[in-house]
């Protein structure tokens, strides 16, 4: 089984565009979750997300980022017009189970690096 | 809200030593507690969780941690440690409501964890 997939691994952006940030979660795992690390901080929830619907996006900033699940395919993290803050490294995890019990089974990142 | 505090940035430990990364906690109701582990440039690696029941859970690597509602503590422990257990540590707390948040995880700021030889 295999585990969580995040790509690309390493993305470089200029300021200005576009970052897409995939996740294709755990099969058999309809529950996904993004989460950014900035440099020597924890992890920050952003999203939670099932099959087709946004089911808490509280830690999305307000502007810019965006996230979706669609029903086939994996899950998406846009950020549209990067700015040097957001380089960082985003995590993606999946779980069997909707919160609050299961465990989250995290992806290998994506680290991005806006110029 | 909730929040993790993990109050060591490091911590030293000869191999063979047994060893102790703490965490204390604060949530509303019921806590459910996490403890990962991640080494450099990977993801998260989950270790152990407690979500009700014995106060000492038993994970993954022969790590252990110990739930203690009174002191709101989950320190992760280990008997014996290897240089091989060297990497950072991350504990996290989910609470039992929904939403504004709290179906994800929220960390501690991480400890390194170094073994030496």
């Amino acid at each position: 089984n295999a585990g969580v997939m995040q790509n690309p691994r390493h993305l470089v952006r200029r300021r200005g565009q576009e970052a897409r940030l995939r996740c294709s979660p755990m099969k058999g795992h309809s529950h996904v979750y993004w989460y950014r690390q900035l440099p020597e901080e924890g992890l920050k929830f952003m999203v939670y997300l099932q099959k087709e619907n946004i089911i808490d996006e509280s830690g999305m900033p307000k502007e810019r980022f965006s996230a979706e699940f669609p029903k086939e395919g994996p899950s998406i993290l846009r950020i549209q017009q990067v700015v040097r803050g957001d380089s960082a490294a985003y995590f993606c995890a999946s779980s069997p189970t909707r919160p609050p019990s299961g465990e989250q089974f995290f992806g290998p990142g994506t680290r991005l690096t806006v110029l | 809200a909730q929040s993790v505090a993990q109050p060591e940035d490091q911590v030293n430990v000869a191999e063979g030593n047994p060893l102790t990364v703490k965490c204390t906690y604060s949530v509303s109701g019921n806590p459910y507690l996490f403890w990962y582990v991640q080494y450099p440039n990977r993801g998260l690696q989950f270790l152990l969780k407690y979500i009700t029941g014995d106060n000492l859970v038993k994970g993954s690597y022969g790590f252990e941690a110990e739930f203690n509602k009174s002191q709101t503590s989950f320190h992760l422990k280990k008997p014996s440690a290897l240089v091989s257990d060297s990497a950072l540590y991350f504990c996290a707390v989910r609470g039992g409501q929904v939403g504004g948040g709290a179906d994800g995880l929220t960390f501690g700021k991480g400890t390194h964890l170094i073994i030496q030889p």
